[in-house]
Formats: structure tokens, sequence, C-alpha cells
């Protein structure tokens, strides 16, 4: 089994739905990343957080750490969201400076 | 600031020749790190420097080596590529020293080792 495993691995919406991906994980952490993959390569960090919720313009991403769990939400999602998303998580027993990615989920937003 | 830059873009090598990917960034970060990424496979870590002077192995780091040349540089050498190393090279860098903190990649590379 993974250390992080994401679902769903493909996702397809239409324009203006709302949107979740969701990331579980088996060890204990420091932080968690939410990382966004664009179609032609380049990787962004979206968010960093080790408890509670951050948001940023239509992104908001939670995180359970009793229950090992992130979701990130995309609201009145557009086909520019079309990309990989990428969850990551990283310290304590993930071996120090280490990151632990997970698959991706592949989202397309179609018009 | 440019960020995180990588040379070449591009790659081919035929088995058995040697080559080394440049990393270097301008924010002044401690710590970088060398992924690859394969079709169906999450990032995966080579190497990385927590700071100037240290380099650790990561996940996958046969067939690597890397050295970090001072700060800002942070380079990736294949001695004798084989098929197996086609892949896609990220290169990253966070601020933090010794912990994780939030990743800043390169564009990468596209390597193919035929």
């Amino acid at each position: 089994k993974n250390e992080v495993e994401q679902s769903p691995q493909n996702l397809t919406a239409q324009e203006g739905e709302f949107i979740t991906i969701n990331c579980s994980y088996s060890v204990g952490i420091s932080a968690l990343h939410w990382l966004q993959q664009h179609p032609g390569g380049g990787i962004v960090s979206l968010f960093m957080l080790s408890s509670g919720k951050k948001k940023h313009g239509r992104l908001i991403a939670t995180i359970n750490i009793q229950e090992k769990h992130s979701s990130l939400h995309i609201t009145a999602s557009h086909p520019r969201d079309s990309a990989v998303y990428i969850c990551a998580v990283g310290g304590y027993e993930t071996s120090g400076s280490r990151l632990t990615f997970g698959e991706g989920t592949q989202l397309t937003v179609n018009p | 600031n440019a960020g995180v830059t990588q040379t070449p873009k591009f790659q081919v090598l035929k088995t058995g020749q040697s080559m080394t990917l440049q990393c270097a960034q301008d924010m002044n970060h401690n710590s970088m790190y060398w992924y690859r990424q394969d079709p169906g496979m999450g990032l995966r870590l080579i190497y990385y420097s927590a700071s100037e002077g240290t380099t650790d192995k990561g996940e996958v780091p046969n067939g690597y080596n890397v050295s970090r040349l001072n700060k800002r540089e942070f380079s990736l050498r294949l001695e004798s590529a084989a098929p197996s190393q086609t892949s896609v090279y990220f290169c990253a860098s966070s601020e933090l020293r010794g912990a994780v903190g939030e990743q800043y990649f390169g564009p990468g590379t596209r390597l193919t080792v035929t």
C-alpha cells in the first residue's frame, strides 16, 4: 500500500462544477502539500498545510490530522483548472527532509 | 527572479553515455532536490541536499551522483546512462533547512536513453 493515496485518479467535470480531490496518507507528517502540474509539465505549489484549512481564490485545502486525510476543493471550476493535482506529505516519519508523493489526479474541465 | 532553472530542457543519450543535468535557484534556498517522474508513478526523490555542503540519497539513487556546488547550484550526473533512466527530471528547492518547506520546481528535463 502506498504511503499516499489519491482519489479519484481521473476526474472529468463541466465548467462551473464544484470539484473535490481526496488524499489519504498512512504515516505521521509535519506538513501536507498540494501541487498542480500543468499540461506543459511545469509543477507549482498550491498549498502547504499542517492543520485546518487554507483558501486561495477558488481553491480550498483542508486537512484532518487525526483521520490522516486531506481534500482539495475547486469552486466554480474552469477549463484552465485542467491539470494534474498532486498530494505530497513530509516530515516526521517520512525521513526528515523528504516528500512522499501521490500518483496524482488528472482533472479535465470541459466548457 | 528566475526561480529554479534547469538545463537542458531535452536530451537524448545513447546507452552508456554520461551527462550532467544542471539546476540553479536564485531564491537563497537552503534545500535542493532532484526528482524523477515516470508515467503511472508519483514523483520519486533521487537525491537531496538539505544545506550547502551536504547531500543524501533519496528513494531511487542508483545510477546517479550529485554535487551541491554552492548554495545556488545542485547538479545531477548520470555516469553511464541506461534505458531505465528515461524519464522527466525535476529539480526543486525550498527555504527550510533540514525540514520540509514549500517547494519550488524547475521546468523539468525530458531525458530519453536509447
